[in-house]
């Protein structure tokens, strides 16, 4: 069975400045994808990034970026330039790519960034 | 388009009662997953289904229980209740079991008295 780490619960970043958000997951396959997803007080979840585990290139969106070390299983988000609205609570989550396909997300417990004005 | 919609929103129930919960996908979508989310097991996945069929269930007693109707709605059910059963429950689509991207639902958040 897969696993998803995310061992810092809480996190606070100072607006304007960068902060980085740590994931670390366990598995035995070789195909699978990573995801970030933000959950702000409304709890409505929304993807953040995405990475699929056969590109070797971080995947980036605008101000979010991704630190992925397959070898590692090592899945880092980085948030530059914080906004007051990227207060949320971040998940890491990851699929698996294996044929016979289903949408299952295993989650990780969270991590609640604050940003200070 | 219109997101993915749950009702109820909130929900307070008495143990040993029943409860169902329903899940509008975004229109076009066919995969439907459910997820629990409480402070102590975070998010766990409940089940998923595509076509009316269920695709993948996660481990939840028989109590839980879910379906899906031919226009993709989704429906899941939970009976005689348990405290621990206080929880948001998250439904979220995408449209089909490939598809990267899952949409979520707003959730409905279920307290057992």
């Amino acid at each position: 069975a897969q696993t998803v780490t995310q061992s810092q619960p809480e996190m606070s970043v100072q607006e304007a400045e960068t902060v980085t958000l740590s994931c670390t997951y366990d598995t035995s396959e070789s195909d699978y994808y990573l995801f970030w997803y933000k959950q702000p007080p409304s709890r409505q979840m929304i993807l953040v990034i995405r990475q699929e585990a056969y590109k070797q290139q971080n995947a980036t969106e605008n101000r979010f970026s991704v630190n992925f070390q397959k070898a590692a299983k090592s899945f880092s988000l980085k948030i530059s330039d914080s906004q007051l609205g990227d207060a949320a609570m971040y998940f890491c989550a990851y699929r698996s790519a294996i044929t016979g396909a289903n949408s299952k997300l295993t989650f990780g417990k969270g991590i609640t960034l604050s940003v200070r004005p | 388009k219109a997101g993915v919609t749950q009702t109820p929103r909130y929900l307070i129930k008495t143990r040993g009662q029943q409860v169902t919960l329903s899940c509008s996908p975004i229109s076009g979508h066919r995969s439907v997953s459910w997820y629990q989310q409480t402070p102590g097991q975070g998010l766990q996945f409940l089940f998923e289904y595509f076509s009316e069929t269920q695709r993948n269930k996660g481990n939840f007693p028989g109590r839980f229980s879910g379906r899906q109707f031919s226009n993709s709605r989704s429906e899941m059910n939970v009976s005689t209740l348990e405290l621990g059963d206080s929880a948001l429950y998250l439904c979220a689509s995408s449209f089909n079991l490939r598809a990267y991207e899952q949409y979520f639902g707003p959730g409905t958040r279920l307290t057992v008295t």
